[in-house]
Formats: structure tokens, C-alpha cells, sequence
């Protein structure tokens, strides 16, 4: 199944910045998924990155708050702009496996101050 | 549109004893059927899949689930629980391959002595 590097594994930042979060793939994908988990919740899709075209983003997530990038095939970034405390999160890449069903990046913990 | 409903927010067992965790899904088609495990602190592993064929699924670390296609469920047992069970599950379901997973809210597995 694919590798995933995701970095950096947490960050505190401080309200008003961005950060940005990168996850590399061992292998070739053509979708990789962007999720979020707030605390003590489960986790929810915040857009798909297609190499090629501009991400494709679920309701309540817009592109000028949560920018992505898909340069190649195993790469991807999730910036995270103008932090508010309520981003606090775990931010996680996820891409499909085929047969090995999809596999997450170990994630990245996020604390705004 | 898909969804996943894991009634049991907590569930407590005693080590040694059986664990069973439910899930319902809601969706129109075959799903692909997921269920991940999450330690304190740690990325999503994952247990099991199911895609097709024979509707009981044997994972790792002794799991295995059953998909029902009248009751719309994927419970998840486990015959004997060890102290290292204790985690967060998930249960996940998707459309077809390299689309997006939908997560139910997660079941919360306490272990005790």
C-alpha cells in the first residue's frame, strides 16, 4: 500500500498566520484527500486535489480559507490561512490504495493561540 | 448522499471478553465499507475493507466485520479484546474506488482490566 510523509506532525501558530502542510506519496495517485478532525470528533472531507485542476472543495470549506495545491502525482499541500483558534484541529492527507484500501498520513495537530 | 451512523459513542469491555461495534450505512448502491482504528495520538490504521464478494471480512489484529446488505450494516467483532484494543474506531463508507470516504462519528473502545 501507498506511503504517506505528511509534515509537519504538529505546529502551535498563532491567530492571523497560515501554515501550510505537505504530504508526499511513495507512489503515483490521482486523487488525494484532505480531511479534518476537530477534537473528540470524527473526521470530515475538506476537499479532493486532482493533479491538473483546481481542488474540488465539500460545503462549507471555500478555497481562500483552505488553498490547495496538487503540483504532480505525489505530491499535495493544504495551506490553512488567517487561523482563528476554531482551526484547531488534526489535518490529515488521505489517498486511495486500490486494493489496499485508503491510506492516511499520520497527520498533522494544529493549535491556535 | 452517503452516511454512517455509529450509535455507541463509548463502549466499555473487560479484557478478554467479546467486542462488537456497529455501524450503519445509508447509501444507495454497493458501498465499499471501511473501519480504521485510531490510538491516542495516532494516524488512522486500517482494520478491514470490504468491496465485494464474500460479505465476512477478516482483518487485523484478529477483527473481522460482516456486511448485511437488508440491515445496511457493517459491525465490526472482535472475539477477545486486549488491553492494546483501546482506541477510537471508525467506520467509513464510499462510492467506488478513488472517490471520498464519508466517516461516522467514531466509537470510543475502553478497555478494562
Amino acid at each position: 500500500s501507498a506511503v504517506i510523509s505528511q509534515k509537519p506532525s504538529r505546529d502551535i501558530c498563532q491567530r492571523g498566520t497560515s501554515l501550510t502542510i505537505q504530504c508526499q506519496v511513495d507512489s503515483q495517485v490521482t486523487m488525494m484527500f484532505w480531511y479534518r478532525q476537530q477534537p473528540g470528533q470524527s473526521l470530515t472531507l475538506i476537499a479532493t486535489a486532482n493533479q491538473g485542476s483546481e481542488a474540488t472543495y465539500e460545503s462549507g470549506f471555500v478555497i481562500d480559507k483552505f488553498p490547495i495545491s496538487r503540483p504532480n502525482l505525489t505530491f499535495s499541500t493544504l495551506t490553512v490561512s488567517n487561523m482563528s483558534p476554531e482551526d484547531s484541529s488534526i489535518y490529515l492527507c488521505s489517498v486511495d490504495g486500490a486494493n489496499y484500501g485508503y491510506t492516511f498520513g499520520s497527520g498533522t495537530r494544529l493549535t491556535v493561540v | 448522499a452517503q452516511s454512517v451512523t455509529q450509535p455507541d459513542i463509548h463502549i466499555t469491555v473487560s479484557e478478554g471478553a467479546s467486542l462488537e461495534l456497529r455501524c450503519n450505512y445509508s447509501y444507495g448502491a454497493t458501498p465499499y465499507l471501511f473501519w480504521y482504528v485510531q490510538s491516542p495520538g495516532q494516524g488512522l490504521q486500517l482494520l478491514l475493507k470490504y468491496f465485494s464478494g464474500d460479505t465476512l471480512v477478516q482483518g487485523i489484529k484478529g477483527f473481522e466485520a460482516e456486511f448485511k446488505r437488508s440491515q445496511s450494516s457493517f459491525n465490526l467483532r472482535k472475539p477477545s479484546v486486549h488491553w492494546s484494543d483501546a482506541a477510537e474506531y471508525f467506520c467509513a463508507v464510499g462510492n467506488a474506488a478513488g472517490n471520498k470516504l464519508t466517516f461516522g462519528g467514531g466509537t470510543r473502545v475502553l478497555v478494562k482490566p
